[in-house]
């Protein structure tokens, strides 16, 4: 148990539907971010927040935005889904260099 | 060239074998290296962290770093079924800040009891 949780689980969207991922991130951990995994593929980076801010972004558009709450948990938003959005959404928690996973939220885009 | 090649095999081996798992890096500034076990449909499990080049073992689980050939190694010895799972390498340039960790793409390791 790495103590970082995700919600929800599953989850099946409409294409142009808007989603929102939810994580609470380990004790004591001020650093989340997020990734994004694709079916037989390593994860890939979408931003990091650090106290609420965001502070590094991947290759991913602006439809893809984040938030990070005082209590260190953390959202990820998605509008305008695509079918390639369909993955693995994975957030990790971070003390120094060592980042800790929940168990991901799959998303299915129909 | 990605910064990050796994091979992703499938690799299958009995139990009891002795695996070795590799990643290759193009990024000399990569410093921190780790391994982690994703079992189908669940999150990645950090298994292994090293810094800078060397070795570090954990019961049956060693971890090698070769920062001269930009290669990392993770050696499972007396695998077990349960050792089933997809092995992924990751590795970033600093402790935190806003650098990102970069995976490799993952290696399927079966073993069969």
């Amino acid at each position: 148990e790495t103590g970082v949780t995700q919600s929800p689980t599953h989850l099946i969207k409409t294409r142009g539907q808007q989603v929102t991922l939810r994580c609470s991130s380990q004790s004591g951990h001020n650093t989340v971010s997020w990734y994004q995994q694709a079916l037989g593929q390593g994860p890939q980076f979408i931003f990091q927040y650090y106290r609420e801010e965001e502070n590094g972004r991947g290759n991913f558009p602006p439809r893809f935005s984040g938030l990070q709450f005082p209590n260190y948990s953390s959202e990820l938003n998605v509008n305008a889904l695509e079918l390639d959005d369909s993955a693995l959404y994975l957030c990790a928690s971070s003390s120094g260099a060592q980042a800790f996973f929940g168990q991901g939220t799959r998303l299915t885009v129909v | 060239q990605k910064e990050v090649e796994q091979d992703p095999g499938p690799l299958s081996v009995p139990e009891g074998a002795i695996v070795s798992l590799n990643c290759t890096y193009s990024n000399s500034a990569f410093q921190y290296f780790m391994w982690y076990r994703q079992y189908s449909r669940k999150g990645p499990e950090l298994l292994m962290y090293t810094y800078s080049s060397g070795n570090k073992e954990d019961g049956r689980f060693t971890a090698q770093v070769d920062k001269s050939s930009k290669y990392i190694s993770l050696f499972i010895r007396d695998s077990q079924p349960s050792d089933s799972a997809t092995y992924l390498c990751a590795m970033r340039p600093t402790q935190g800040g806003s650098e990102k960790l970069v995976f490799g793409k993952g290696t399927k390791l079966t073993v069969n009891p």
